[in-house]
C-alpha cells in the first residue's frame, strides 16, 4: 500500500542551526514527491517538488529511491521557517492519487 | 491570479444533519480535489475530478458523502447525515492538470459536528 511517513510530529531548532525534516514513503513505481508548507493563518502551499530540483527559501530535498526517502533540508534555519510541513506523494495504480504524510511542525527558536 | 475559493469558512451542525461545502477553483484548472483533514493528521483525499468526471473516489464514504462538479468548474461536497467523526477541515484544491502538477489549496471549511 502507498504510504508517506513523517516520523517527527514536532521539530524544534535554534535559529542558524541546520534542519532536516524526514519523509519516508512506500510505493511500488515511480512516484512524484512534494513538500507542502502551511505558515500560521495561511493556506497550504507547495514548497518544492523533486522533479524541479530547485532550492526554495534555502530548502532542498533529494529523492533517494534506494532508501525511499525524500528528506527536506536547510543549512541555516530562520525564525520565519516556523510552520507545518507536509510530505506528499502522487501516484497509485491509476497514477492519480495524492497521499500526504501526517506533517511535522517546525519551530525555530530565536 | 485569484486563488481557490471555499465557503462557508466555518460550520457547526448537530449529528444526523446535512451540510454542503462549495469550492470555486482557479480559472482554467482542469483537476479539482476535495480533502478531509482531521486534527493532527495530514490531508486525506476524498475525491478527485478531472474536468467534470470523477478520477478517484476510493476514500469517499459514499453512504453519506457525495460530490459533484457541474460544468467542470465549481464543485460541491455534501454530507448527509453527518456523524461526530466527520468533524474536520475540508480542503478544496485545484491543479492545471493531474496531481503531478502543483496543487493550489483553498482556505478550507472547518466543520464541527456536535
Amino acid at each position: 500500500a502507498q504510504r508517506v511517513t513523517q516520523p517527527e510530529k514536532l521539530l524544534s531548532v535554534f535559529k542558524g542551526a541546520p534542519v532536516e525534516l524526514k519523509c519516508n514513503y512506500s510505493y511500488s513505481g515511480s512516484p512524484e514527491l512534494f513538500w507542502y508548507v502551511q505558515y500560521s493563518r495561511q493556506r497550504l502551499q507547495l514548497l518544492l517538488r523533486h522533479i524541479s530540483r530547485e532550492s526554495i527559501k534555502g530548502f532542498t530535498a533529494d529523492l533517494n529511491k534506494g532508501e525511499t526517502s525524500f528528506h527536506l533540508k536547510k543549512p541555516f534555519a530562520q525564525e520565519e521557517d516556523s510552520a507545518m510541513y507536509y510530505c506528499a506523494l502522487s501516484g497509485g495504480s491509476g497514477g492519480f492519487k495524492t497521499i500526504f504524510g501526517a506533517g511535522t511542525r517546525l519551530f525555530v527558536k530565536a | 491570479e485569484a486563488g481557490v475559493a471555499q465557503s462557508p469558512r466555518y460550520k457547526i451542525i448537530e449529528k444526523r444533519q446535512s451540510v454542503a461545502f462549495w469550492c470555486n477553483p482557479i480559472s482554467g484548472h482542469a483537476t479539482l480535489y476535495w480533502y478531509q483533514q482531521i486534527l493532527g493528521q495530514g490531508p486525506k483525499l476524498l475525491i478527485q475530478f478531472q474536468n467534470n468526471g470523477v478520477v478517484d473516489d476510493s476514500q469517499l464514504p459514499k453512504d453519506r458523502f457525495s460530490a459533484e462538479r457541474l460544468k467542470g468548474v465549481d464543485s460541491t461536497l455534501k454530507i448527509q447525515p453527518a456523524k461526530l467523526e466527520d468533524s474536520a477541515v475540508y480542503l478544496c484544491a485545484s491543479s492545471q492538470r493531474g496531481p503531478h502538477y502543483e496543487q493550489y489549496f483553498g482556505p478550507g471549511t472547518r466543520l464541527t459536528v456536535t
